[in-house]
């Protein structure tokens, strides 16, 4: 089943306890992306990479790092968590940004919390 | 840089009446447009999306949107509500070169029996 995989999906830290979110795609998708959600701000691109070895940062990096050392896999790593990450996160993907291939999947979602 | 807003943070319809969900954006480029729908808990489903091809896009069950340029708008309509369309929805805009993906801030759509 073609579909974007995240992990954990629940998780529960403590401030400054370095973490990594997983995310995975068996799609052969050139695009990745991770985004966080907030009540009554939608959702919002944290950073995204268009290939193997090439990031870029979206809205809102800060507190965030991530790597694309593999085609289908795409970490998120928090380093020093704070509670203003405490957010539900969002990683997907799509097959070719800038074509008629644009739209991307989302992984089922993890949840955060920061304490 | 593209922006999108919502202009309806919440609408509530009756079951069976018609459906408009309010989205008018902001592009630099020729954009490409979608709909995403998230139902409680669940993650995020494309409903539609516009790529410069027809203005009127037909996406699954029953929703369709109409890209107008002169007005950026790009709202979302269903002729008959269903209960199972409870949920939030988002209008998402891109750029020419789609590396971003910039999301409105949601609008929560409830179904009253």
């Amino acid at each position: 089943e073609a579909q974007v995989t995240q992990n954990p999906r629940y998780l529960i830290t403590v401030t400054g306890k370095k973490l990594t979110v997983t995310c995975s795609q068996n799609m052969n998708h050139e695009y990745m992306s991770w985004y966080r959600q907030d009540p009554g701000l939608g959702l919002r691109q944290i950073y995204y990479s268009m290939n193997v070895e090439v990031t870029d940062k979206g809205d809102v990096p800060e507190g965030y790092k991530v790597s694309r050392k593999e085609k289908r896999n795409f970490p998120l790593i928090l380093e020093s968590p704070s509670p203003n990450q405490t957010s539900l996160y969002f990683c997907a993907s799509s097959f070719s940004p800038g074509t008629a291939y644009n739209e991307q999947f989302f992984g089922p979602g993890t949840r955060l919390t920061v304490l | 840089a593209q922006s999108v807003t919502q202009l309806d943070s919440h609408v509530s319809v009756s079951e069976g009446t018609p459906v408009l969900l309010r989205c008018n954006y902001s592009s630099s480029y020729s954009p490409s447009l979608f709909w995403y729908v998230q139902h409680p808990n669940k993650g995020l489903q494309l409903l539609l999306k516009y790529t410069s091809a027809a203005t009127l896009v037909k996406g699954i069950n029953g929703f369709e949107a109409e890209f107008k340029k002169s007005e950026t708008s790009f709202h979302l309509t269903k002729p008959s509500a269903h209960m199972s369309d409870a949920a939030e929805y988002f209008c998402v805009v891109t750029g020419s070169y789609g590396q971003n993906f910039v999301f409105g801030p949601g609008t929560r759509l409830s179904v009253l029996p």
